[in-house]
């Protein structure tokens, strides 16, 4: 069974620039999950979906952070502009039974 | 707002020595999770729990979901190499967010 795909493993840019993450879940998983995870911390949720629409996005930044799932499978997240205290690694995540399966995540490093 | 306290922080294993860690809170929660995350990876499900006093292994791991709700330990049977890594707890209340710990980062003895 393929897992939770993510893009780009790597990204590199300037404060201020924008920035954005692609997460395909594990087919069939109708929940979806952003993590922020600082180094030496665990996963923050950022946001959670279920199918299409959102059930929590307290703690996502919203005057910089936005996400989608329009068709209720792939998301985005995107940061505009982005900003030094935003490097982590954002993980996403999709769950079946409370059991939530992470990507590998998308290492962000904002110079 | 809920928070999980994991200890240790980090231990140091020799091959072939048992070790434990464990996450305690002040909340109640439906269920417990442990991930382990190595590094460039997301992390990886190793157990998951779903009632009160539950004793679940998963090959030389085991855990246990507390009477009170409020803590779990896991356990690693005679250790590996390939032991290393992060060892995070996660744990949910009915209707509520997936809450991480801290972790407990596993390292080789010198």
């Amino acid at each position: 069974e393929a897992g939770v795909a993510q893009s780009p493993r790597y990204k590199i840019i300037e404060k201020r620039q924008s920035v954005a993450f692609w997460c395909n879940p594990i087919s069939g998983h109708a929940t979806l999950y952003w993590y922020q995870q600082i180094l030496g911390q665990g996963p923050k949720l950022l946001i959670q979906f279920q199918n299409n629409g959102v059930v929590d996005d307290s703690q996502l930044p919203k005057d910089r952070f936005s996400a989608e799932r329009l068709k209720g499978v792939d998301s985005t997240l995107k940061i505009q502009p982005a900003k030094l205290e935003d490097s982590a690694v954002y993980l996403c995540a999709s769950s079946y039974n409370e059991k939530l399966f992470f990507g590998s995540g998308t290492q962000l490093s904002v110079l | 707002g809920q928070q999980l306290n994991q200890s240790p922080q980090s231990m140091f294993i020799q091959e072939g020595e048992d070790v434990s860690m464990n996450c305690t809170s002040s909340s109640i929660f439906n269920t417990w999770l442990w991930y382990k995350q190595e590094p460039g990876e997301g992390p990886v499900l190793l157990i998951a729990l779903y009632k009160a006093g539950e004793l679940t292994s998963n090959g030389r791991l085991t855990a246990q979901f507390g009477i009170t709700r409020k803590d779990s330990f896991l356990n690693i049977s005679a250790s590996i190499p390939s032991d290393v890594g992060i060892y995070f707890c996660a744990a949910k209340a009915a209707g509520n967010k997936l809450t991480f710990g801290g972790g407990t980062r596993v390292l080789v003895k010198p």
